[in-house]
């Protein structure tokens, strides 16, 4: 167990929908980065947050958003669905995001979403 | 972009053989990170070497850091068949806060 829990762990949907993931960081981390990770596309930074604001912006799409709650836990909402966002989504933690010392991240174990 | 890229995309070895793994990178670096992703699971970061440090070690796992070549090495000694994985390398710190992009990796086949 790495400290950072992500749900629901397994996903199945429907084209169109809308979804909601969720993820608690590690105890004592400040922020929260966003990947998602398909066959075809590697492993893809989505997004970052630190302290509840927004840090930093990869390929993330208009359909997709994000972000994080005073109790420091945030939430991906993928909206629109389409097939090919099927993948798994991870979520990782770091303490400082990268402001200061060594930016190690602590990842989850992943939600895998299929759109069907 | 901070994003490292391996080579080779995939290695195969047999238990016990050493595995050397490289990465380059584009820009100025901080501190470059090596991280483990077993089929399916999320990444484990496994040993950080900073911009001013050319060689660390952690159990069996070798890291070196050439800043000049702007190019860094990861080797797995005795490999062992719980070795099998890919293997990520990452530039972290410097001033873009974090965006932390991570290449294709290498996939790293141990046979027992």
């Amino acid at each position: 167990d790495s400290g950072v829990t992500q749900t629901p762990k397994h996903l199945i949907t429907a084209t169109g929908q809308r979804v909601t993931l969720r993820c608690s960081p590690r105890s004592g981390d400040l922020s929260v980065y966003w990947y998602q990770q398909s066959l075809d596309q590697g492993l893809q930074f989505l997004i970052q947050y630190y302290n509840g604001e927004e840090r930093a912006k990869g390929n993330i799409l208009e359909r997709f958003s994000a972000q994080q709650f005073p109790d420091l836990h945030s939430e991906l909402n993928l909206s629109s669905l389409e097939l090919g966002d099927s993948a798994l989504y991870f979520c990782a933690s770091s303490a400082t995001g990268g402001l200061s010392g060594a930016n190690v991240l602590t990842f989850g174990a992943g939600s895998r979403l299929t759109v069907l | 972009s901070q994003q490292g890229e391996e080579d080779p995309q995939a290695l195969s070895i047999q238990e016990g053989e050493n595995a050397t793994m490289n990465c380059s990178y584009k820009t100025s670096i901080n501190n470059l990170q090596w991280y483990r992703q077993n089929s399916g699971r999320g990444l484990v970061h496994l040993i950080l070497i900073r911009s001013n440090e050319r060689e660390k070690h952690s159990g069996r796992l070798r890291v070196t850091l050439d800043t000049s070549k702007k190019s860094s090495s990861l080797l797995i000694t005795a490999s062992r068949a719980a070795d099998t994985a890919s293997y990520f390398c990452v530039n972290a710190g410097g001033t873009s806060y974090g965006k932390l992009t991570f290449g294709q990796g290498t996939i790293l086949t141990v046979h027992p």
